[in-house]
């Protein structure tokens, strides 16, 4: 049983660039997750979904967006990478209130 | 006040020692409260859930404190392993679907 499974697990992008993060859940769960953490500050919220088709905004939704086309798999992008976007990201998985995480995501931008 | 406050230590206790980490929260509505476990570098994963006045699990106790609005984490017997940082995690006050997590106590226990 895999669970939360993020691609990739590192990124160099330049200032500018695009790139596309993939979580996929093998849980069947409804609720799905991205979170940032950078040091000092804890894990922030991105975006969320409550189901597939659904996204809402987080904390801190500026210069990401994200899908959930299937209910297994949630996408975030980042359009136009800035470096105040170098962070640790993690996707989590929920049936309705613990979460389950993903292995992160350590992206940097030059 | 921040939805969830934890005191970020570090906490350098012995071997064997008592630890005791507190959390407080905003959200006076809540039901289930977390704690998680983050070890450096990696995700964190979920230690124990408190739905009531509390919960025990072997070495581990967390403790509800609602009329305070405040969590705790109480560690028995530290072993070198229990090194990591411990999150306290809450759901939303914000009408999101989601949980918010503390800042973490990091604990470092010494031989």
């Amino acid at each position: 049983n895999a669970g939360v499974t993020q691609t990739p697990k590192f990124r160099v992008l330049k200032t500018g660039q695009s790139m596309t993060l993939l979580c996929a859940q093998d849980m069947n769960h409804e609720y799905m997750y991205w979170y940032r953490q950078d040091p000092g500050m804890g894990l922030r919220l991105i975006h969320y979904s409550v189901g597939e088709g659904t996204t809402a905004k987080g904390e801190v939704p500026d210069g990401y967006n994200v899908s959930r086309l299937k209910k297994q798999n949630f996408l975030l992008g980042l359009e136009s990478a800035a470096p105040s976007q170098t962070s640790v990201y993690f996707c989590a998985s929920s049936p309705s209130t613990e979460a389950f995480f993903g292995q992160g995501t350590r992206l940097t931008v030059v | 006040r921040k939805e969830v406050e934890q005191d970020p230590g570090p906490f350098n206790v012995p071997e064997g020692a008592t630890v005791a980490f507190n959390c407080t929260y905003s959200n006076s509505a809540s039901q289930s409260f977390f704690w998680y476990r983050q070890d450096c570098r990696k995700e964190p994963k979920l230690l124990m859930s408190v739905y009531s006045s509390g919960n025990e699990d072997g070495r581990f106790t967390a403790q509800l404190n609602r009329a305070s609005q405040y969590i705790s984490l109480l560690i028995r017997d530290s072993k070198l392993s229990d090194s990591a940082t411990y999150l306290c995690v809450v759901p939303s006050d914000t009408g999101r679907r989601a949980l918010t997590f503390g800042s973490g106590t990091r604990l470092q226990v010494q031989p």
